[in-house]
Parts: structure tokens; C-alpha cells; sequence
């Protein structure tokens, strides 16, 4: 099975850079996936990470550490509208039972 | 682009009656995804299909069915409905055979069922 962690809640200022940490436990890994969803909102991807290392995309980058069950998703120039919700999931089975973590809640403050 | 549509977006339902909820998925995405996310929880693998046959099934209700048409598009079919089924219901879809690597899941905008 899986388990993933998130921190529960984040406040950052705009113009920053934060970082949201998720660490996971999987049977079988099979990638990491990061998205972002506003409230009421679908979840939307942001990125995916298989192997070692940094994945960047604009604002947004992505880490993986598979040895130590360890990823990252670092948003830059932060904007007010990045407040959201930032869901790590790590897919069961190749994909097929996708596992998501309790989620991060950012809160971006003028 | 085109995106996951889902049908109804509001759903009002009373204990005990059925509901039918409608995935269309992304064009030519071939695997459809249903999720159950309650207020405040992340959301919850319930059944995935590929080409129409029943790929994975997570925390199903056994009250619960659904199925993957010819055309891709999936209904989620739920009876004898219970207070605790008020949840958004996202379907999303990907495309590529399942158990040969992960692909990225695009949701659909969800609908939301209340039971009351």
C-alpha cells in the first residue's frame, strides 16, 4: 500500500519562493505526481517525477528522492493566485489506484 | 483543448433514491478514473476502467456500480444513497495501458452530490 505525507498548511508572501515537502512509503514505486486544486475545483497536474532529481517547469519545479521517499514542489515568484491546495500522490499499481497525500494548503499573503 | 466533461455538475438527491453520474473523457484518452472527495479530505480512488473492462477498483461501496462505454465514456451509477455519499465526484481519464507505467490524470470539473 501507500501512505504519503504533506504539512497541512503554508503561508508564504507574494514574490517569494516556498517549499512543500511530501514524503512517502509505497509497496512499489511508480512516480510521484504533484497537483494543484482550488477549492471546490479539480485538481489540475502540475508535474510528474520518476526518476532522481529536479523537473522544472516555469514557476514551478519539482524533486524526487527515491532512496530517501522524499519529493518536493517548489513554487517561485509567488502570486496571490497559487493559494490553493498542492495534492503529492504516488500511484498504486502503475497508475491505476492513484494514492494522494492529505494535501498542503498555501496561503499567499500580499 | 478539449477536457474531461462531467454531467450533472450539482445533483440533489434524497436518502435512499439513485444517482447517475456522466464522464466524457479527454479525445482519444482511453482510461477514465472516479474519485470521491468529502470536505476538507483529499480525494479517493473508487474504480478505473481501460478500454471499457474494469481496471482497478479501490473504496468502492459495493451500493455503487459503473461502467465504460464503447465511446469511452463512463457512468458511475449509485442507489440506495446514504448522507455520507454528499461528496464531490471527479472522473479523470489518461491515456496508455495502465501497468506499464504511470500517466498523468486530467480531472474533469467533478459534480457534486448532496443527499439529504
Amino acid at each position: 500500500g501507500q501512505n504519503i505525507d504533506q504539512p497541512t498548511e503554508m503561508t508564504a508572501t507574494e514574490g517569494a519562493i516556498v517549499q512543500i515537502n511530501c514524503t512517502y512509503q509505497t509497496s512499489g514505486f511508480n512516480g510521484l505526481f504533484w497537483y494543484q486544486q482550488h477549492a471546490g475545483e479539480a485538481p489540475t497536474f502540475l508535474s510528474y517525477n520518476v526518476l532522481d532529481g529536479l523537473e522544472e517547469k516555469g514557476r514551478f519545479s519539482s524533486f524526487l528522492s527515491r532512496s530517501k521517499g522524499y519529493s518536493y514542489l517548489l513554487l517561485k515568484e509567488l502570486q496571490m493566485k497559487d493559494s490553493a491546495s498542492y495534492l503529492c500522490a504516488s500511484p498504486d499499481n502503475y497508475g491505476q489506484n492513484f494514492v494522494f497525500g492529505p494535501g498542503t494548503r498555501l496561503s499567499v499573503l500580499p | 483543448a478539449a477536457g474531461v466533461i462531467q454531467s450533472p455538475r450539482h445533483l440533489i438527491k434524497e436518502k435512499r433514491e439513485t444517482a447517475t453520474l456522466k464522464c466524457y473523457p479527454i479525445p482519444r484518452h482511453d482510461t477514465v478514473y472516479w474519485y470521491q472527495q468529502g470536505p476538507g479530505q483529499d480525494p479517493q480512488f473508487l474504480i478505473s476502467f481501460y478500454e471499457k473492462m474494469q481496471s482497478d477498483k479501490g473504496s468502492i461501496p459495493d451500493r455503487f456500480s459503473a461502467q465504460q462505454f464503447s465511446d469511452y465514456h463512463s457512468e458511475l451509477n449509485m442507489s440506495s444513497l446514504e448522507l455520507g455519499d454528499s461528496a464531490l465526484y471527479f472522473c479523470a481519464s489518461s491515456r496508455g495501458q495502465p501497468g506499464l507505467r504511470s500517466y498523468e490524470q486530467y480531472f474533469g470539473p467533478g459534480t457534486r452530490l448532496t443527499v439529504t
